[in-house]
């Protein structure tokens, strides 16, 4: 069955070092994978797209990779601050689906950046 | 701020009543997708519709309708509420079917 899974439920961090989170999908085509940001009671914010034929891109102090090969991606969060503190989301599109608009969520790591 | 509103903000129900929620589009996209997220769960596709058409359905029960209006904006229906649907109702609109999709600040319904 189709599955994608975020590898942690939370993830805790001091202040000024770099946040990994990891999603892993399985029985999935995506065309691309989305990272969003989600704070509580509030609607995701869109941060990164990372297409199928991408390895890497960068935003600031963000950073994905795409590994369709290990049907892994990473999301990186350098020089971390508090306020980086939220739910981050990983969400495909499957390129083989019957839906081809639906977002797929993972169910979100708690990042907690502390001072 | 994505453009994208939703309302109400917050709504108590109970079983058995009857729930429209409502949805405006980013303005310039077509597209209108909504989701339904339980606590500490991520959002669950429920269905998009794009030019007024459903593009698509996620495993919901036929009492979970939707509508889009010429002017893109949506309305989300559940009939016959169960204790189950208590939960956060986001709506995302894109430019097109595929695009990245933005999401408003959600609708949360309780239903006792």
């Amino acid at each position: 069955s189709q599955k994608i899974e975020q590898n942690s439920e939370a993830l805790n961090i001091q202040e000024g070092k770099t946040a990994t989170l990891t999603c892993n999908y399985t029985n999935y085509s995506p065309a691309y994978l989305q990272w969003y940001r989600q704070d509580p009671g509030r609607g995701p914010v869109f941060l990164l797209l990372i297409r199928e034929n991408e390895k890497e891109k960068r935003k600031e102090r963000l950073k994905v990779t795409f590994d369709t090969t290990l049907k892994q991606s990473l999301f990186h969060i350098t020089a971390s601050q508090p306020a980086d503190s939220a739910t981050y989301l990983c969400a495909l599109i499957d390129a083989g689906g019957t839906s081809y608009g639906k977002l797929t969520f993972g169910q979100g790591t708690i990042l907690t950046v502390h001072p | 701020e994505t453009g994208v509103t939703q309302s109400p903000t917050h709504l108590i129900k109970t079983r058995g009543q009857q729930v429209t929620l409502r949805c405006s589009s980013q303005s310039g996209h077509n597209t209108v997708s909504w989701y339904q997220q339980a606590l500490g769960q991520g959002p669950q596709f429920i269905f998009q519709y794009y030019r007024e058409e459903e593009n698509g359905r996620g495993n919901f029960p036929p009492r979970f309708s939707g509508l889009q209006f010429p002017n893109y904006s949506s309305e989300l229906n559940v009939n016959a509420l169960e204790l189950d649907d208590s939960a956060l109702y986001l709506c995302a609109s894109s430019f097109q079917i595929a695009d990245t999709q933005y999401f408003g600040p959600g609708t949360r319904l309780t239903v006792l």
